[in-house]
């Protein structure tokens, strides 16, 4: 009964590689987010749609994209790994932008840069 | 940005009430009190929230001072299950780029057989 699914849950890509990272939900939400969390560190939100809007955080590198679908499928790129890049990224997905909704979290996607 | 001050690290014994502070003395009057946790090795998960009034859960209970300049979460009886990295963020209440949920450094709970 997942309700936010991340796949794969480990990735392993190489230095100037694209990667896409995958998230689905079945919370039929309209709002998705993705963060990176680097080793022992907070989560920093990159981006977030709600719906179709797609809203970049001021600074989120450009190195990142995302597409979204449908409701239920979001993906992030990333076009040239670094090894800065290397964290775990975290999808989260939201009934809505206000307050006062919460965020349901996936497991993560680590991601290695070799 | 409005923002939280929680301690580094705590302690404390199963079975045992853990009260973790949070203190916010720039909070607006719109902002939302929110608190998540992140297991090891698992995405953050949304534990309660609350705007003027203590709240109640299964999980946990919020209490907010009259002023609302600090917090407390409240786990009534800490499991070992319950070591985590404690969350707390506020969230405009306007929404926009203030109602996003900005991560500071957490308290991390360890909780002691």
């Amino acid at each position: 009964d997942a309700m936010v699914i991340q796949n794969p849950r480990y990735q392993v890509t190489q230095f100037g590689k694209p990667v896409t990272l995958s998230c689905s939900q079945t919370l039929n939400h309209n709002v998705m987010y993705w963060y990176q969390q680097k080793s022992s560190q907070a989560p920093k939100l990159l981006f977030h749609y709600y719906d179709k809007d797609f809203n970049n955080e001021a600074d989120t590198p450009d190195n990142f994209q995302s597409r979204r679908p449908n409701t239920s499928f979001c993906f992030l790129d990333i076009r040239s790994p670094g090894l800065g890049d290397a964290a775990m990224y975290l999808c989260a997905t939201s009934r809505a932008v206000d307050s006062y909704y919460e965020q349901y979290f996936g497991p993560g996607t680590r991601l290695t840069v070799t | 940005d409005a923002k939280t001050t929680q301690p580094n690290s705590m302690e404390s014994n199963e079975e045992e009430p853990v009260h973790l502070p949070c203190n916010h003395s720039t909070i607006s009057g719109t902002d939302y009190i929110h608190w998540y946790r992140q297991l090891p090795s698992q995405g953050p998960e949304y534990v309660i929230h609350g705007l003027t009034s203590n709240v109640n859960n299964r999980m946990a209970s919020l209490a907010i001072a009259e002023d609302r300049k600090s917090s407390t979460l409240i786990l009534h009886r800490a499991t070992l299950r319950d070591a985590a990295v404690y969350y707390c963020i506020l969230r405009d209440g306007y929404g926009g780029s203030q109602g996003n949920l900005i991560f500071g450094k957490g308290t991390k709970l360890s909780v002691k057989p």
